[in-house]
């Protein structure tokens, strides 16, 4: 068992749609979760931090939920510049981060 | 602010010849980070230096990859003799110190081994 997983998809979803992508961990001391986002044939560039109260950043939502350590990403009113992989992270108290091997999404006109 | 400098961007060699990679983190950012990505699966962490010392290597394999942060700051990862499955991006990422820390990554070398 991977110790970050991630529903690879694709998700193919139309302009305007709400996605959701989720994410679980095995290791239960993990401190630290974060959203990447990695364009095709680009570097991982960080989309956001995820805590435990949830955070919001304009169409983005993250949550975590420590007790079944799953974290989850939503995108509201989905744009086609969203259409990219997006990459569950989890880091350790030493700094150490674990990504899954991320979800696909593509948004279409 | 400049970003994590990597060089170069895409190398292809033989199998069995060797390969350097060289990256210079974000001014100021203590904990540098080696990532190897094969298509289609998210980074692999390689090594993570704090400073000059390494913090973890465990999945560095060890007999044919080594790496140096020459005074805290540059990093070069090396490989020799390489394989045909060493062929993927090599990312390097800076952060500041610290569990809560996000990574800033540079833009790869693209290893391809023939």
């Amino acid at each position: 068992r991977k110790e970050v997983e991630q529903d690879p998809g694709p998700f193919n979803v139309p302009e305007g749609a709400t996605v959701a992508f989720n994410c679980t961990y095995s290791n239960s001391a993990s401190q630290s979760f974060f959203w990447y986002r990695q364009d095709c044939r680009k570097e991982p560039k960080l989309l956001m931090s995820v805590y435990s109260s949830g955070n919001e950043d304009g169409r983005f939502t993250a949550q975590l939920n420590r007790a079944s350590q799953y974290i989850s990403l939503l995108i509201r009113d989905s744009k086609l510049s969203d259409s990219a992989t997006y990459l569950c992270v989890v880091k350790d108290g030493a700094g150490k981060s674990t990504f899954g091997d991320g979800t696909t999404l593509t948004v279409k006109p | 602010e400049a970003g994590v400098a990597q060089s170069p961007r895409y190398k292809i060699i033989e199998k069995r010849q060797s390969v350097a990679f060289w990256c210079n983190p974000i001014s100021g950012h203590a904990t540098l980070y080696w990532y190897q990505q094969i298509l289609g699966q998210g980074p692999k962490l390689l090594i993570q230096f704090q400073n000059n010392g390494v913090v973890d290597d465990s999945q560095l394999p060890k007999d044919r990859f080594s790496a140096e942060r020459l005074k805290g700051v540059d990093s070069t990862l090396k490989i020799q003799p390489a394989k045909l499955e060493d062929s993927a991006v090599y990312l390097c990422a800076s952060s500041l110190w610290g569990p809560m820390g996000s990574e800033y990554f540079g833009p790869g070398t693209r290893l391809t081994v023939t």
